[in-house]
């Protein structure tokens, strides 16, 4: 069964550009979620979908980042304009559960690592 | 305020030495805890997962523990390898407005040196 899959693995851009994460979850998946970790930090829940309606936003910095996730498979995380404080890695997950229930198992994606100078 | 403490911040051990990292929590209401294992450059891997009424579960050389009247849970590596060199992270659920939402730690990092 292939993984959870991100794109790209890492990417640079300086200060007020823009940059778009992508994330293709494990085959029938009803659940996906967009996390930020911070070097030395765990990580930190931004959205979470199920299928393709935000269930949880209430983390993530709305002025500049934006998600979305059409027709309940694929994903993009967007952030327009990216600051310093952004650098990170950006973690794309899934689950299988239908409905939310205590024993859903999250499958975590390799992470895309941003740089912001 | 939902936390997820872990302790301590980082270890080394020598290779085939056991080790015991340590989680405590004050997330309400509780669902369940996990431990993850988080490579250098990769996504988190799930250990093991716990509900309020289990207090041990092992796979392989991992041992976790529970004990949710003091909030405390514990993730024990017998006979360490080199491959065992990662982050673990405690994550607990928290079951509010009909779904779970995950608290993660920050970490232990565990390094096993030959």
């Amino acid at each position: 069964e292939a993984g959870v899959a991100q794109s790209p693995r890492y990417k640079i851009i300086e200060k007020r550009q823009s940059v778009a994460f992508w994330c293709n979850p494990i085959s029938g998946h009803a659940t996906l979620y967009w996390y930020q970790q911070i070097l030395g930090q765990g990580p930190k829940l931004l959205i979470q979908f199920q299928n393709n309606g935000v269930v949880d936003d209430s983390q993530l910095p709305k002025d500049r980042f934006s998600a979305e996730r059409l027709k309940g498979v694929d994903s993009t995380l967007k952030i327009q304009p990216a600051k310093l404080e952004d650098s990170a890695v950006y973690l794309c997950a899934s689950s299988l559960a239908q409905v939310p229930d205590s024993y859903n198992e999250q499958f975590f994606g390799p992470g895309t690592r941003l740089t912001v100078l | 305020k939902n936390q997820v403490e872990q302790s301590p911040q980082s270890l080394i051990i020598l290779e085939g030495k056991n080790c015991t990292l340590q989680c405590n929590y004050t997330v309400s209401p509780f669902s369940n805890l996990r431990w993850y294992k988080q490579d250098t450059g990769r996504g988190p891997v799930s250990l093991t997962i716990m509900t309020f009424s289990e207090n041990t579960k092992s796979n392989g050389r991992y041992t976790a523990t529970l004990d949710a009247d003091t909030k405390q849970s514990s993730l024990h590596i017998t006979a360490s390898q080199l491959s065992d060199s990662a982050s673990y992270i405690c994550v607990v659920s928290e079951f509010s407005g009909g779904y779970n939402k995950l608290i993660f730690g920050a970490g232990t990092r565990l390094a096993v040196h030959p």
